[in-house]
């Protein structure tokens, strides 16, 4: 069965921080990737999509940039976060040309001090 | 564009009582519909689904109907209890890009 894990569970960084969120997912193969963001309170904000290793879709411009080194690995990563950065970072994986649904992950909040 | 409404929160029920979140989509075609739940502090699980028009998804008790006429997948449940709450989510397929769209969320919370 495929499996998603995000680490840290948690961190609290402080503003001009470097971030480094992983997301990695067992049991499948060439799975679409997804980074959320939800804010307090708030719904769900797409930030980046995966489609294949080296092939990344920014939606929303920021300080905020993804990478794919490996097929089934994705990371968000920042030079310097901002106050406005803090949230809950949601990672989620779905089969290409399927039914088109998502699997997320278990979460990362992140707050910045 | 595509988009997704559903009705804004919070929603407060007793136990056992009768539960409706109503969603809304605009999109071309008929895109697969789903309904998402997160508990605290998780992430988001997929509740039910539904892939072509007039298809029920049904899940935990919970039921949703894709009525392509009104564009809709109103979320239903008899009975809740104080396990169900949760915010809720309804999304859709945007048709062509490998992407869901998502409501809001309707934070639902159910009372002994």
């Amino acid at each position: 069965s495929q499996t998603i894990h995000q680490w840290p569970a948690t961190l609290v960084q402080p503003v001009g921080s470097p971030l480094s969120l992983e997301c990695t997912v067992e049991g499948t193969s060439n799975p679409n990737l997804y980074w959320y963001r939800q804010a307090a309170g708030r719904g769900l904000q797409l930030l980046f999509y995966s489609i294949g290793i080296d092939q990344i879709s920014s939606e929303v411009p920021q300080n905020l940039s993804a990478s794919r080194p490996q097929d089934r690995q994705f990371i968000l990563s920042s030079k310097k976060l901002l106050l406005s950065d803090s949230g809950f970072y949601l990672c989620a994986w779905s089969v290409p040309g399927s039914s088109y649904e998502q699997y997320f992950g278990p979460g990362t909040r992140l707050t910045v001090t | 564009g595509d988009s997704v409404t559903q009705m804004e929160g919070p929603v407060t029920l007793s136990e056992e009582a009768f539960l409706t979140i109503n969603c809304t989509y605009t999109a071309t075609g008929y895109p697969s519909l789903f309904w998402y739940v997160q508990y605290p502090g998780e992430g988001l699980q997929l509740l039910l689904k539904a892939t072509k028009a007039d298809d029920k998804g049904s899940n935990k008790g919970f039921e949703a109907t894709y009525r392509k006429e009104t564009t809709s997948f109103h979320l239903e449940k008899g009975s809740v209890q104080v396990s169900d709450s949760a915010v809720y989510f309804c999304a859709h397929y945007q048709g062509g890009s490998e992407k869901l769209v998502f409501g809001k969320g309707t934070k639902l919370t159910v009372n002994p």
